[in-house]
């Protein structure tokens, strides 16, 4: 099992539409999460981050956390072209021991929202 | 303006031919970090460094080397690439006791 899986795309969603994306990870220990946008030959760029159970929410994104299912999600409401890009799943894994530095990505899930 | 920068962008050279991508970072943040992206197999961390002259393996370090003499610094040796080191190659860094990394703009490698 991969440490970090996102569900396969690629996804299509029309403009307006609410796109959702998963993320489940393996280490139970895993404490903190992030999701990042990565345009085509761009670097990933830092969208939201969640460290506790429940919901974030930032303008029209949320994140969601549910760590006793070992699962963070990624809603986009009122999706727009512009937020076509890869997104990446990103989870704090141990490194040594402690639980500093060490990210684990998963693929990415390839999203195009058409007008 | 807070910014990894990684040079060069772009780079096309020959099996065996060292070379070094250099990684610096303005922001004054002890963790540095460098990853390679590969179609299919995602973002993956070559080595990592808490801070000066503290350094580490991440998942794939076969090949390559790092060094970090000065805080704002972190380059990436090949010292005898080879052609499955052509890759996609950032450098990320992020304040000590935070997660949330950010990323250079990317090295595109090419070895032949």
């Amino acid at each position: 099992q991969k440490e970090v899986e996102q569900n396969s795309g690629p996804l299509s969603v029309p403009e307006g539409a609410i796109a959702s994306l998963n993320c489940t990870y393996s280490d139970r220990v895993s404490q903190s999460f992030f999701w990042y946008r990565q345009y085509s030959g761009k670097s990933p760029e830092l969208i939201m981050s969640i460290y506790s159970n429940g919901d974030k929410e930032d303008g029209r994104f949320t994140a969601q956390l549910n760590k006793a299912s070992q699962y963070v999600s990624l809603l986009i409401r009122d999706s727009q072209p512009s937020d076509s890009a890869t997104y990446l799943c990103a989870v704090n894994s141990r490194a040594g021991g402690t639980s500093y530095g060490k990210l684990t990505f998963g693929q990415g899930t390839i999203l195009t929202v058409h007008p | 303006e807070a910014q990894v920068t990684q040079n060069p962008r772009y780079l096309i050279t020959v099996t065996g031919k060292k070379l070094t991508v250099t990684c610096s970072q303005n922001m004054n943040h002890e963790y540095m970090s460098w990853y390679r992206q590969d179609p299919g197999l995602g973002l993956r961390q070559i080595y990592y460094s808490m801070n000066v002259e503290v350094t580490d393996k991440g998942d794939v370090p076969e090949g390559y080397k790092v060094s970090r003499k000065e805080k704002r610094n972190f380059p990436l040796i090949l010292e005898s690439p080879s052609p499955n080191q052509t890759s996609l190659y950032f450098c990320a860094s992020s304040l000590f006791g935070s997660n949330e990394q950010f990323f250079g703009p990317g090295t595109r490698l090419t070895v032949l």
